[in-house]
């Protein structure tokens, strides 16, 4: 296993158009997590997932952003009409259900800018 | 709304040097306090995750310390290596979410 995978690594686009991004998590890793950093700050918490259900969303989840992880296994990031204020690096991670202390593994994260 | 504050927010040291950072975090509602280390242009990489009050936590010449009464947590790094440069973040995890909730690092640079 080679740990928590994010597509694309970086992604320029325009204001008002939308993006996806992907995050494929640890193998057998019951939960998925989004989060966003911005330029000085530390990660924000957006979304989780146990499995395939959504179990927490962020107030900064705002009706442009949707999440998605149809089968319990990878998911999807969805961002419509882009706004500046969205350039960010977002950051997916996982964790295992069964381990104790459930450490939330890392992907190297999509870096976002929107012109 | 919950905060988690880490001082300092930037640190320069010699190769050699020992030195430490902390966190504060709620001390209500308390369930983990979670550490990593970023370094540019990798994933953030586990450090610790420690739940009891007074555990201590030790890996290779990096670690640290939890006091969830008051609310603090120390990391520790002995004889620093320019290896070591990196942003350390401390995120807190509630009893009622398993959401992180970040502090906003303390960026180590090391010089040789």
């Amino acid at each position: 296993d080679t740990g928590v995978s994010q597509n694309p690594r970086h992604k320029i686009t325009k204001r008002g158009q939308n993006v996806t991004f992907r995050c494929d998590p640890i193998s057998e890793h019951n939960r998925l997590y989004w989060y966003r950093q911005t330029l000085g700050q530390g990660p924000e918490f957006l979304t989780y997932f146990q499995n395939e259900a959504q179990l927490e969303k962020s107030r900064l989840l705002s009706d442009r952003f949707s999440a998605e992880r149809p089968k319990g296994s990878f998911s999807t990031l969805e961002i419509q009409r882009t706004e500046q204020g969205d350039s960010a690096m977002y950051l997916c991670a996982s964790s295992a259900l069964a381990e104790l202390q459930e450490t939330q593994y890392f992907g190297p994260g999509t870096r976002l800018l929107v012109l | 709304i919950l905060n988690v504050e880490q001082s300092p927010q930037s640190l320069h040291v010699q190769e050699g040097d020992s030195t430490n950072f902390t966190c504060s975090f709620p001390s209500s509602n308390f369930y983990a306090l979670h550490w990593y280390r970023w370094e540019t242009a990798k994933s953030p990489e586990a450090l610790f995750v420690m739940t009891l009050n007074g555990d201590e936590k030790k890996k290779g010449r990096i670690s640290a310390t939890l006091n969830t009464k008051e609310g603090y947590s120390y990391l520790y790094i002995k004889g620093s290596q320019p290896e070591d440069s990196a942003t350390y973040l401390c995120a807190f995890m509630g009893d009622s979410s398993y959401k992180l909730i970040f502090g906003s690092g303390t960026r180590l640079l090391v010089r040789p």
